[in-house]
């Protein structure tokens, strides 16, 4: 079974600064797919950025991008010039080919004016 | 093109008696997840459809819960009887696939509240 852990429940930034989310996953396979999903309160969940397995490169998305390290299993997001539309729980999750997706518990994050 | 869309948006009832959640995924996904979401947490998955089977139901507590997807489009999901511990968000999904269409789409999901 696979697990993805999320290690900070709540972070605060800034206006205009940069955040790091940390998530990490536990897999046998060697091809699978990562995501990072946004639900602003009240809201629904929405993609934020997306990213394969067997491609090296790490994925960006205009303020948002990934520290993807396969080895380690570990799966970063990073909002760059932090907006105050930023505000929402950030989840982490984990696909493997056979179409699961699972998440993780979550990352509340507040951006100050 | 429309979203997965979910009715109702919110349902209050009180314990032991039956609930119903509807949802109609974007038109052409194959792929339909029900998930449940308790308050501050991540979703829990409760079931998977590709079209009209359930390829994923482990975590579907059978005894009270139980869904379908009839002609692999529409699903509803279904509480027989509500148990307090059953109030959360629970959430629909859809996606075209797998592989580079892994891309979930979320509902705006239906709150249950159960006195």
């Amino acid at each position: 079974a696979q697990t993805v852990t999320q290690s900070q429940p709540e972070m605060s930034v800034q206006e205009a600064e940069t955040v790091t989310l940390s998530c990490t996953y536990d897999t046998s396979e060697s091809n699978y797919y990562l995501f990072w999903y946004k639900q602003p309160p009240s809201r629904q969940m929405i993609l934020v950025i997306r990213q394969e397995a067997y491609k090296q490169q790490n994925a960006t998305e205009n303020r948002f991008s990934v520290n993807f390290q396969k080895a380690a299993k570990s799966f970063s997001l990073k909002i760059s010039d932090s907006q105050l539309g930023d505000t929402a729980m950030y989840f982490c999750a984990f696909m493997p080919l056979s179409g699961k997706l699972s998440f993780g518990a979550g990352t509340t994050v507040t951006v100050r004016a | 093109e429309a979203g997965v869309v979910q009715s109702p948006r919110y349902k209050i009832i009180e314990k032991k008696q039956p609930v119903a959640f509807w949802c109609n995924p974007i038109s052409g996904h194959n792929t339909l997840y029900w998930y449940l979401q308790n308050l501050g947490q991540g979703p829990e998955l409760l079931i998977r459809y590709e079209n009209e089977e359930a390829v994923d139901d482990s975590q579907l507590p059978k005894d009270r819960f139980s869904a379908e997807r009839l002609k692999g489009v529409d699903s509803t999901l279904k509480i027989q009887p509500a148990e307090l511990g059953d109030s959360a968000v629970y959430l629909c999904a859809s996606s075209l696939g797998t592989g580079a269409n892994t891309e979930a789409f979320f509902g705006q999901g239906t709150r249950l509240t159960v006195v």
